[in-house]
Order: C-alpha cells, then structure tokens, then sequence
C-alpha cells in the first residue's frame, strides 16, 4: 500500500499565526487533495492541488485562507493563515498513489489553535 | 447537490455480534464507492466498489453496492473490540477523484 508523510503531527499554534503542513508521497501522483476534520465531524474536501497549475478549492473555502504549493508529483503543502480557533481541526492530504484509483491518506495534523 | 448519508449514526454492540453499516448516496456521474476505518487520525482504505452486486470480502468484512437503488452496505461478522471504530463512506463522482464523505457511522464492539 502507498506512504503518504504529513509534518508536523500535530501543533499548538496561537491566533493570528499561521502554519504550513507538509505532505510528502512515496510515489507519483496526478492528484493530491487536502480534507479538514472538523472535531466529531465528517471529512470535507479543501481543494485539489495539482501540479503545475493553481489549486481548485471547494465551496466556503478560498486561496488566502488555504494557499497550497504543489511543487512536483509527490510533495504538496497547505498553510492555514490568520488561524482562530475555528481552524482547529485535523487536516489530511490524500492522493490516489498507484496508479490506481483508491485514494489513501496520510496520518494528518491535528491541529489546535488557542 | 451531491450527498451522502450513513446510518446508523452510532451503534453498540457486543463482541461476536455482526452489524450492517448503510450508505446511500446521490452523486452526479457516479465513479466508485469507497470504505474507511477510522480509529485516531487517518482513515484507512477498506474496500472500493464500482459494479453492482459483486461483493467485495477480507476477512470478517465483507461489502456490496447497489448502483440502481444508490446504496451500499458494509458487514461486519464475529466483531471483536478491535472493530471499534468511526466507518466512513465516501463516493467519488464526475471522474475528479474528489470524495464526498458521509457523516461516519461509529461503532462501539463491547467485551
């Protein structure tokens, strides 16, 4: 099965900062995609990072909040910018590693803003 | 507007007990339907479903999808603890790669 790495783990982080999380896949991937988990919520999709070209985000959520970097086929990073405690959550990068169109995750930032 | 619905929300059982997991969905350009577990943070792969009625089995677990009535279910038999969990649903549609997820469905196996 694929190894996707996420840095860092978790993070306590004050408001008004922001914070980079870094996703890394053992393989190539066309497409990778960050999720927000909410606590005792569902996944939502964030965006679509691809690489070579600008992010497509979801609904409610927008570039300056989320700006994500997709370097090359198996790296991508997604910072939360001006955090409140409303961006706690946990954040998970997937990518359908493979070739394949199963999608797996990495172990995700647990992330708590104060 | 896509959706995906799990039910039950919650539920208790005990070990040795088999539970039924269903997810229903509405999806534009139906591609597949995939099942996680979810014990801490990431959720990981259980089984992806495309066609209807082939069912797909490891272990103890075992799932099928029924594109014309838009569900699928997900068994679990001889549970033990170790199946405590939040299962998730997801399907993917419009051939984006993009997952809609379902709300979870957590399971709670009791000694």
């Amino acid at each position: 099965s694929a190894v996707i790495s996420q840095k860092p783990s978790r993070d306590i982080c004050q408001r008004g900062t922001s914070l980079t999380i870094q996703c890394q896949v053992d393989s190539q991937v066309t497409m990778m995609f960050w999720y927000r988990q909410q606590p005792g919520q569902s996944l939502t999709l964030i965006a679509t990072a691809n690489q070579g070209s600008e992010a497509t985000y979801e609904s409610g959520f927008v570039i300056d909040k989320f700006p994500i970097s997709r370097p090359n086929l198996t790296f991508s990073t997604l910072t939360v910018s001006n955090m409140s405690p409303e961006d706690s959550s946990i954040y998970l990068c997937s990518g359908e590693v493979g070739g394949g169109e199963t999608q797996y995750f990495g172990p995700g930032t647990r992330l708590l803003v104060l | 507007e896509d959706k995906v619905v799990q039910s039950p929300l919650s539920l208790v059982v005990h070990e040795g007990d088999t539970v039924t997991l269903n997810c229903s969905y509405e999806v534009t350009n139906f591609r597949s339907l995939l099942w996680y577990k979810q014990e801490k943070k990431a959720p990981t792969f259980l089984f992806m479903l495309t066609s209807s009625g082939i069912e797909k089995k490891s272990g103890r677990l075992s799932s099928i999808l029924d594109k014309k009535e838009l569900f699928s279910i997900l068994n679990i038999t001889a549970t033990q603890t170790g199946d405590s969990a939040v299962y998730l649903c997801a399907v993917e549609g419009s051939n984006t790669g993009k997952l809609i997820f379902g709300q979870g469905t957590t399971l709670q196996v009791k000694p």
